[in-house]
């Protein structure tokens, strides 16, 4: 089944202090992998994508195949970081290019 | 300003009376989706629309309808709305399918008594 966990629903550091937001995931196929942030009063926004393999605001995010893991990482959190943080999945090509699948989301407080 | 428009923004209504949620882009996007937002359950996709006249399930489509008349439109219909459909609604479009980036409606919160 496809599937994605988030397995933890609250995140809270330290500003400064490094940030790791899990993901995993199952899929039979060939997988696109995103990460969506929704900050307090705005919308949901990607914030990246695995085949962009750029940084956002210092976020990145490399896709594990082997551990199915999608893992989203910064070295120093900002308190405006602080946001729900969601990962999700897609298939790639043809009909599987047309569901995207959510994990239950990851809340990071960023403490000053 | 390219975005995606959702209305009404906040309903209360009562079990049985039909509504529609509307869902509008001014992107020229092929695809559109629906998605409900629950706690603890991330957000799960209702239906989805290739283009216009194509729609499709998502993971969780009973008690909704949807259309795709139009290319920019593409309403969620409640027919007999039911107390478990209390949710928060999110519309999104892209420019193709699910490997584009995803633009979100500011959401609708819905309950039903």
């Amino acid at each position: 089944a496809q599937r994605v966990t988030q397995p933890e629903k609250l995140l809270s550091v330290f500003k400064g202090a490094p940030v790791e937001l899990k993901c995993n995931y199952s899929y039979s196929g060939s997988p696109e992998l995103f990460w969506y942030v929704q900050y307090s009063r705005q919308r949901l926004q990607l914030l990246l994508r695995h085949i962009s393999r750029e940084s956002i605001k210092g976020f990145t995010a490399d896709l594990n195949k082997g551990e199915t893991s999608f893992h989203l990482k910064k070295p120093f959190a900002q308190e405006e970081d602080s946001a729900m943080y969601y990962c999700a999945l897609s298939g790639a090509g043809g009909d599987s290019s047309y569901k995207l699948i959510f994990g239950s989301g990851t809340r990071l407080l960023v403490r000053p | 300003e390219a975005q995606v428009t959702q209305n009404p923004r906040y309903l209360i209504t009562v079990t049985g009376k039909k509504l529609t949620v509307t869902c509008s882009q001014n992107m020229n996007h092929e695809y559109m989706s629906w998605y409900r937002q629950d706690p603890g359950l991330g957000l799960r996709q209702i239906y989805y629309s290739m283009n216009v006249e194509v729609t499709d399930k998502g993971d969780v489509p009973e008690g909704y309808k949807v259309s795709r008349k139009e290319k920019r439109n593409f309403p969620l219909i409640l027919e007999s709305p039911s107390p478990n459909q209390t949710s928060l609604y999110f519309c999104a479009s892209s420019f193709r399918d699910t490997e584009d980036e995803q633009y979100f409606g500011p959401g609708t919160r819905l309950t039903v008594t």
